[in-house]
Parts: C-alpha cells; structure tokens; sequence
C-alpha cells in the first residue's frame, strides 16, 4: 500500500537542529519531497531527493534517505523562529505519473 | 498573476448544496492538480490534468466530486449534494509538466476552506 507517516509535532529551542522523520511504505518511490506550509499560505517546496541519492544538502537544509528502511529525514540547523511551520513528507511513487502521497505533515514549533 | 490563485478563499454551505471551487494555474503550467486537506491531516489527491490527456480521477473520493479543465487555463472542481464530511482545504497545484524533479516542481495555491453546516 501506499502511505507516508510522520510524528504530529516537534519542538526544538531557537538555534538548534531541528530534525523531522518520516516513513514510507511504497519502495517504487521515485521521488521524496519536504514542503513547508506556513499558517494561511499554500505548501511550498522545500527541497527533494531522487531515491537513487542518499543524501542532499542546501543551506541550512540536510536530506538523508535511508532506502533500504524507507526513512527520509529532513534537518534544519540553527533553527529560527521563521521556520515554524508544518513539514510534510511526500513521495512519488513510479507507477504513477500524476500521484504523490503526503503525510498528515510536523508541526515544528521553536521554544526561545 | 504571478502564481497559483483560487477562489473563493472561503467557502460556508448548506448541506445539500452544490458548490464550485475556482483555480487558476500559473500561466504556460500544463499539469494541474487538486487535492483536500482536512483538518490536521496531510494532504489526499484527488485529481491531475495533463495537457489535452484525461485526467486521473483516481482520487475523486465519489461520484458527487468532479472536476474540468479549460485547455490549459482554469479549472473548476464541483462537489454535488456536499456534506458535511467534506468540509476540507482544497489545494490547488500547477506545474510546468507532469512527473517528478525540480522542473516539474508543483506550486500550490493558497486553498479554498470549505465548511459544510
């Protein structure tokens, strides 16, 4: 079956890692997406991995997929107070042209 | 405009009612998606266009659900006889072309919140 799961919330102090997992269940994925969505704004691509890569780095912003356990993780480091958002995993799946399968998204939220 | 718009931006119904929900895609986006977000959960397709192909409806969750597109521009998703159990965010995503990669990077609008009473 196709599914994408994530823990509902996370909290981290401002200024360090923050680091978000996911699971997925299809192992066709092609390829596996972090977006961001901010409170009354649409989803925005954070970055993405194709699943033959096992890692992926932009700023502040480390990706590691783990193919063989279907663990995508997505690390923020020094985190601030404008990364409060929620996080949603989404992956890609090879059979279909058209369908990604998000999770139900993290909710990161920063202490002071 | 300069990126994905939907209208309304809220939406209170009756139930019963038919509603119609607006997208208009990024202008030159051949591949538009539409999906529902309910309260606290992630986000489930419900339908893609793709150029003049058809369009997967494989996720329209009834037959009260359907969707049209204007060739590449517009499209309307109309939900028939709503109910309360579709209260919901509907997204609205355009993308320059189908499949996956930076190219075909989707961008989503701001979403319709639709609330059944």
């Amino acid at each position: 079956g196709e599914d994408v799961e994530q823990s509902l919330f996370l909290s981290v102090r401002e200024g360090d890692s923050s680091v978000i997992n996911c699971t997925y269940t299809d192992s066709s994925s092609t390829y596996l997406y972090w977006y961001k969505q901010e409170p009354g704004a649409g989803l925005q691509l954070l970055t993405y991995i194709f699943s033959n890569m096992d890692m992926k780095q932009d700023q502040r912003l480390t990706v590691l997929l783990n193919k063989k356990d279907k663990h995508l993780s997505l690390r923020i480091a020094d985190t601030q107070t404008g990364d409060s958002a929620i996080y949603f995993c989404a992956e890609r799946i090879y059979s279909s042209a058209s369908k990604i399968i998000f999770g139900s998204g993290t909710r990161l939220s920063i202490r002071p | 405009g300069a990126g994905v718009s939907q209208s309304p931006s809220n939406k209170v119904t009756e139930k019963g009612k038919d509603v119609e929900l607006r997208c208009d895609p990024i202008s030159g986006h051949t591949a538009l998606y539409w999906y529902r977000q309910r309260l606290g959960q992630g986000l489930e397709f419900l339908i893609y266009f793709q150029g003049n192909s058809a369009p997967d409806k494989s996720g329209l969750p009834s037959d009260r659900f359907s969707a049209e597109r204007t060739g590449e521009s517009v499209s309307t998703l109309t939900i028939q006889r709503t109910q309360q159990e579709d209260s919901a965010v509907y997204l609205c995503a355009s993308s320059l072309g189908g499949g996956g990669g930076a190219s075909n990077e989707q961008f989503f609008g701001p979403g319709t919140r639709l609330t059944v009473l």
